[in-house]
């Protein structure tokens, strides 16, 4: 199937600063890119998406200040946490679906967990 | 919005078939039902999706109920690697539909 990764795996940081994570589709394009959080225990949280070259659309309660999504090609998308702090901590997954391809099945990356110290 | 309901937890022994339900009795003619699975600090993986005939991939079969209110995922010889939690989600099959994720069915196979 189609591979997504996402970099960093994992990522400790002080409070007040920025982080940057990196979504890429491997193997295919990706006419849509979506971002996902998750809190320990709990289920995928859909935070944005995005489609190349346009701005991301954000899901109600989700600061687009605050999570920066730049989707600049059809095979990456990024998500900066700005001035992160101890309750950004989470598993950030992101998900990326083909442009071609009958179904428009959803591929996920392995997702990066922050800690914000 | 999750628009399905899956039982919390469901255990399974090891080569049997695992048979998780779920219940989408508000899905909407153009809605699909897509299974998705999570290993615990990993990514979900695709499974299988159906509109209204039952499916069958490498992986599962699925089953969806005539009325298509209710579905049931069948890993037909479950391994320990199969526990993980399930997701059940319905979702258009627009390029405008996006993956809502419910609670899920955390399934655990044992020896």
């Amino acid at each position: 199937g189609a591979v997504v990764s996402q970099h960093p795996s994992r990522v400790i940081c002080k409070s007040g600063t920025s982080v940057k994570i990196e979504c890429r589709s491997l193997d295919f394009q990706a006419t849509t890119m979506f971002w996902y959080r998750q809190f320990p225990k709990q289920s995928l949280m859909l935070m944005a998406t995005s489609n190349e070259g346009s701005k991301a659309t954000y899901e109600q309660g989700v600061e687009k200040d605050k999570f920066l999504i730049n989707h600049a090609s059809l095979t990456l998308s990024t998500l900066t946490v700005t001035s992160a702090h101890p309750e950004d901590s989470s598993f950030y997954i992101c998900s990326a679906r083909a442009l071609t391809g009958t179904y428009n099945e959803q591929f996920f990356g392995p997702g990066t967990r922050l800690t914000v110290l | 919005d999750a628009k399905t309901t899956q039982p919390t937890s469901m255990d399974c022994a090891e080569g049997r078939a695992a048979n998780l339900p779920c219940n989408h009795s508000t899905i909407s003619g153009n809605e699909y039902v897509y299974w998705y699975r999570q290993i615990h600090s990993q990514g979900p993986q695709y499974i299988i999706h159906g509109l209204k005939n039952n499916e069958t991939n490498e992986m599962a079969s699925l089953i969806i109920t005539e009325d298509r209110k209710s579905s049931t995922l069948i890993l037909p010889h479950a391994t320990l690697r199969d526990t993980a939690v399930y997701y059940c989600i319905v979702k258009t099959g627009s390029t405008l539909g996006r993956l809502y994720f419910g609670r899920g069915t955390q399934l655990t196979v044992w020896p």
